[in-house]
C-alpha cells in the first residue's frame, strides 16, 4: 500500500527556518504536495514537485528527491501565523485521489 | 469567485440514523472528492467524482457510505444507520482535474459530524 511519513509535532521561535520532512512509499509515484490546514480550518494549496529539485514560492520552498523517496517542505522567517499543521500528500495508485501524511503540528512562538 | 461550500457545517445524530452531507464544489471544476479527517489525524480518501465517469468508490469504508453527484456539480454523500466511529469531520474537495492526482485541489469547510 502507500504510505507517507511526516514527524508528528516540531516547535520554532518567530523568523527561525524550519524544516518538515516527509518520506513515501508509493506504488507509481506521480509527485508529492503540500496541505497546510490551520485548526478547525480547510486544508490549502502550497506547493507540488514533480521532479526532483527545489520549488520556491516566498517564504515557503518545496524538495523533492525521488531516488530517495523522500522531501520536505522548509518555512523561512516563521510567523506566528505559519502555526498550523502541515501534510504530505500523494495521489494514489489510481490517480484518482491523494494520499495524505497524518499531519505535522507546527508551533511558533515569540 | 465562490469556493468549495459544504452543508450543513455542523451535524449531531444519534446512532443508527442516516445523515445527508452536501457539497457544492467550484464551478467548472470537473472532478470532486470526499474525504473524512478524524480528530489529529490526516484526511483519508473516501469516493472520487470526475465527469461523467464511473466513481471511484475505493475508499468508502463500507456499505453504508454511498455518495452521488448531480448534473456534474452537486455532491451528497449518504451515511446510513450512523455508528459512533463516523464521527469526524467531512471534507469535500474540486479541482480542475486535468491529470486528477496532481491537481490543486480546493478545500471545502468540511462538515462535523457527531455521531452520539
Amino acid at each position: 500500500g502507500q504510505s507517507l511519513e511526516q514527524p508528528s509535532e516540531v516547535t520554532a521561535v518567530e523568523g527561525a527556518i524550519v524544516q518538515i520532512n516527509c518520506t513515501y512509499q508509493t506504488s507509481g509515484f506521480y509527485g508529492l504536495s503540500w496541505y497546510q490546514q490551520h485548526d478547525g480550518g480547510a486544508p490549502t494549496f502550497l506547493s507540488y514537485n514533480a521532479l526532483d529539485g527545489l520549488e520556491e514560492t516566498g517564504r515557503f520552498s518545496s524538495f523533492l528527491s525521488r531516488s530517495d523517496s523522500y522531501g520536505y517542505l522548509l518555512l523561512q522567517e516563521l510567523q506566528m501565523k505559519d502555526s498550523a499543521s502541515y501534510f504530505c500528500a500523494s495521489p494514489n495508485q489510481a490517480g484518482t485521489a491523494l494520499i495524505f501524511g497524518k499531519g505535522t503540528t507546527l508551533s511558533v512562538s515569540s | 469567485g465562490a469556493g468549495v461550500s459544504q452543508s450543513p457545517s455542523n451535524k449531531v445524530t444519534e446512532k443508527g440514523k442516516d445523515v445527508e452531507l452536501r457539497c457544492d464544489p467550484i464551478s467548472g471544476h470537473t472532478a470532486l472528492y470526499w474525504y473524512r479527517q478524524s480528530l489529529g489525524q490526516g484526511l483519508e480518501f473516501l469516493i472520487y467524482f470526475q465527469g461523467n465517469s464511473a466513481p471511484d468508490k475505493s475508499g468508502l469504508p463500507s456499505d453504508r457510505f454511498s455518495a452521488e453527484r448531480t448534473g456534474g456539480s452537486v455532491s451528497t454523500l449518504t451515511i446510513q444507520r450512523t455508528q459512533q466511529e463516523d464521527s469526524a469531520v467531512y471534507l469535500c474537495a474540486s479541482s480542475l482535474a486535468k491529470t486528477s492526482g496532481v491537481d490543486e485541489q480546493f478545500f471545502g469547510p468540511g462538515t462535523r459530524l457527531t455521531v452520539l
